[in-house]
């Protein structure tokens, strides 16, 4: 079973519309993150959360919110899609303060903008 | 400047032994570097880390790492590599945030071809 399950798997969006990407956790961790991995590119650290607060921010646009509803949720809210958003992008989640084989990721949403 | 570096391909034989080399940037004393696999599908698959503060190299299973901190390279070795190992392998340096959250700074990662 998926212990972090990411929805949805594909997305197809239009420039300019507003998309919510959802991620659940079910490994009992504090901490969620948001990373993106666009074509040809590294993954890139976007968010960090920790007992549902804010601790870390390295996106630029205010265009991408997390949301987190419950402990085991981060929600990404990406709003004014632009075709350059095109990209994957995982959820992963940790135990606070560690940073070793916990550190676990979801299976990634696709998101094309057109 | 990229902080973590990696070689963008290579190949090997069935049963042979690869290795997979990583360099990264870091001033902090102690971190980690983990090792992913991505599948085909996208999933990030966490194979090995690496304690800065362990001088002992790890090993898990068909895998283990080469540390030498020094240098501030790692490589990850991959014995008896089969066909189903093809897939891209990144590197991930890890350190503690000033927010005391971990990031993991990817390098762009390395395409392993097995050949049977």
């Amino acid at each position: 079973d998926p212990k972090i399950i990411q929805k949805p798997k594909y997305l197809v969006a239009v420039t300019g519309s507003e998309k919510i990407l959802i991620c659940e956790q079910y490994l009992g961790h504090n901490a969620m993150y948001w990373y993106r991995q666009s074509a040809k590119k590294p993954l890139e650290f976007m968010f960090s959360y920790s007992y549902q607060k804010l601790m870390d921010n390295q996106t630029a646009s205010s265009r991408f919110q997390p949301q987190s509803s419950k402990k085991n949720h981060l929600d990404l809210q990406i709003t004014a899609l632009k075709p350059d958003d095109s990209a994957t992008y995982f959820c992963a989640s940790s135990q606070e303060g560690h940073a070793n084989s916990d550190y676990t990721f979801g299976s990634g949403t696709r998101l094309l903008v057109i | 400047a990229q902080r973590v570096t990696q070689v963008q391909s290579t190949g090997s034989s069935q049963w042979g032994e690869v290795t997979l080399d990583c360099s990264y940037e870091t001033s902090e004393y102690s971190y980690l570097i983990l090792w992913y696999r991505q599948l085909f599908s996208g999933e990030m698959v966490f194979l090995i880390y690496q304690p800065s503060f362990d001088t002992q190299n790890q090993r898990s299973g068909h895998y283990s790492v080469v540390f030498q901190k020094s240098f501030k390279s790692i490589s990850l070795v991959i014995s008896a590599s089969q066909p189903e190992d093809s897939g891209t392998y990144f590197c991930a340096l890890s350190e503690l945030e000033s927010s005391g959250s971990w990031q993991l700074i990817f390098g762009s990662g390395t395409q392993l071809t097995v050949m049977p």
